[in-house]
């Protein structure tokens, strides 16, 4: 079993819908949960960390749920910059390596 | 947030020949850098931790002769692939962090550098 799971999709979302995935990971040590943002060919980008309390940044939304070792992350009214492909991220405090999930590609189509 | 760059962004070389990355954290020190490598439609794969004045501690599998990682500053990693081969083409992306040794400080990514191998 991978250490960090998500489905790779792709997610056809219309422009403005809302569209939320989940990433589950096996290590219930890990400490901090992040979710990165990586365009195609480029790096990846940090979108947002994730809080037991849960944590809203603009039409971002992403929650914690440590009981079923899960991390979700919620878009609304999606645009058409939001296509991208989105990486869970988890530390499992082991040398505070960052463990990538694969993906979860998002197409936001008009 | 914080700005790290990689040189090159793109290299092409032949089999059997040696390339050299580095990565700089531009307006912070990185007392950890980590290297990464992406293949095709994959995850990011870590390949290697290195802490400033010391040896870098590779993952399982990566081959630390082939893969040599010198952070002799807190601004610059390099990750030179030795005797590269067309299976040694990649992106390869690096990481740092500042703050203390194992807090929990935020990695940012250099833009990646493309390798490819002929």
């Amino acid at each position: 079993r991978k250490e960090v799971e998500q489905d790779p999709g792709p997610f056809n979302v219309p422009e403005g819908a809302t569209v939320a995935f989940n990433c589950t990971y096996s290590n219930s040590a890990s400490q901090s949960f992040f979710w990165y943002r990586q365009d195609c060919r480029k790096e990846p980008k940090l979108l947002m960390s994730v809080y037991s309390s849960g944590n809203e940044d603009g039409r971002f939304t992403a929650q914690l749920n440590r009981a079923s070792q899960y991390i979700s992350l919620l878009i609304r009214d999606s645009k058409l910059s939001d296509s991208a492909t989105y990486l869970c991220v988890v530390n499992t405090g082991a040398g505070n390596k960052l463990t990538f999930g694969g993906g979860t590609r998002v197409l936001v189509k008009p | 947030g914080a700005v790290v760059s990689q040189h090159p962004s793109r290299v092409i070389c032949k089999s059997g020949t040696s390339v050299k990355i580095e990565c700089r954290s531009l307006d912070f020190q990185a007392t950890t850098m980590f290297w990464y490598r992406q293949f095709p439609k994959q995850s990011l794969m870590l390949m290697a931790t290195s802490n400033e004045g010391s040896k870098a501690t590779y993952e399982q599998g990566v081959e630390k002769d082939k893969f040599l990682i010198n952070h002799a500053s807190l601004t610059l990693s390099t990750l030179t692939v030795t005797s590269a081969h067309p299976e040694d083409s990649s992106f390869y992306i690096c990481s740092a962090r500042g703050g203390v040794a194992g807090s929990s400080y935020e990695q940012y990514f250099g833009p990646g550098t493309r390798l490819t191998v002929t």
